[in-house]
């Protein structure tokens, strides 16, 4: 159970063009989604948190006209890099919560790496 | 604000050894503890967790952590190390709906 999957696991785009990601809750209703960037050999960097029927809350720096948040049922929030240049290139990750959890547990999907030419 | 420290940047390890991982934390409350694994070009997977109650965890994969309010430490352990347990491992901390904020993380190296 709590199984989450991400689509594409990687995407090649031009410079200039959008890209959305999805993140899925396969078997478990989310109310929060969370998504995270990873750059090689660091740690993840929380860029914003979605909650499903709202806007979704962004961390400091992270642009929210670039990144676009979607959280529109309980099992599918999307992630929008508009208008991608290449230092947007990077592996973005997303988790969610249980709809109800207390404790914070957050299950991961697999990740999509990024590539902005 | 809440903060974790994983001091080791990288461990090697011969296979069939021990292994501990350490991780500090800073937090005003009683924290709730993760470690996850990452493979290469992967997600995170959870090893386990701390909420209350035994300060010794049991994860999968034939992992443990103890949870050290006193020395504000959750380590994480295995008796013998296997090749396949080489990756990334990441200490978090937070709590309720607090969002949660990880390690830098240590890399595991697994020597013949």
């Amino acid at each position: 159970g709590a199984v989450v999957s991400q689509h594409p696991s990687w995407v090649i785009c031009k410079s200039g063009t959008s890209v959305k990601i999805e993140c899925r809750s396969l078997d478990f209703q989310a109310t929060t989604m969370f998504w995270y960037r990873q750059f090689p050999k660091q740690s993840l960097m929380l860029m914003a948190t979605s909650n499903e029927g709202s806007k979704a809350t962004y961390e400091q720096g992270v642009e929210k006209d670039k990144f676009l948040i979607n959280h529109a049922s309980l099992t599918l929030s999307t992630l929008t890099v508009t208008s991608a240049h290449p230092e947007d290139s990077s592996f973005y990750i997303c988790s969610a919560r249980l709809a109800g959890d207390l404790y914070n547990e957050q299950f991961f999907g697999p990740g999509t790496r990024l590539t902005v030419l | 604000a809440q903060s974790v420290t994983q001091p080791d940047i990288h461990i090697t390890v011969s296979e069939g050894a021990s292994l501990e991982l350490r991780c500090n934390y800073s937090y005003g409350a009683t924290p709730y503890l993760f470690w996850y694994v990452q493979s290469p070009g992967q997600g995170l997977q959870l090893l386990l967790k701390y909420f209350s109650g035994d300060t010794l965890v049991q994860g999968i994969k034939g992992f443990e952590a103890e949870f050290k309010r006193s020395q504000s430490s959750f380590n994480l352990r295995k008796p013998s190390v296997h090749w396949s347990d080489a990756a990334e491992y990441f200490c978090a901390v937070g709590a309720g709906f607090q969002k949660l904020v990880f390690g830098t993380g240590t890399r595991l190296l697994v020597s013949p």
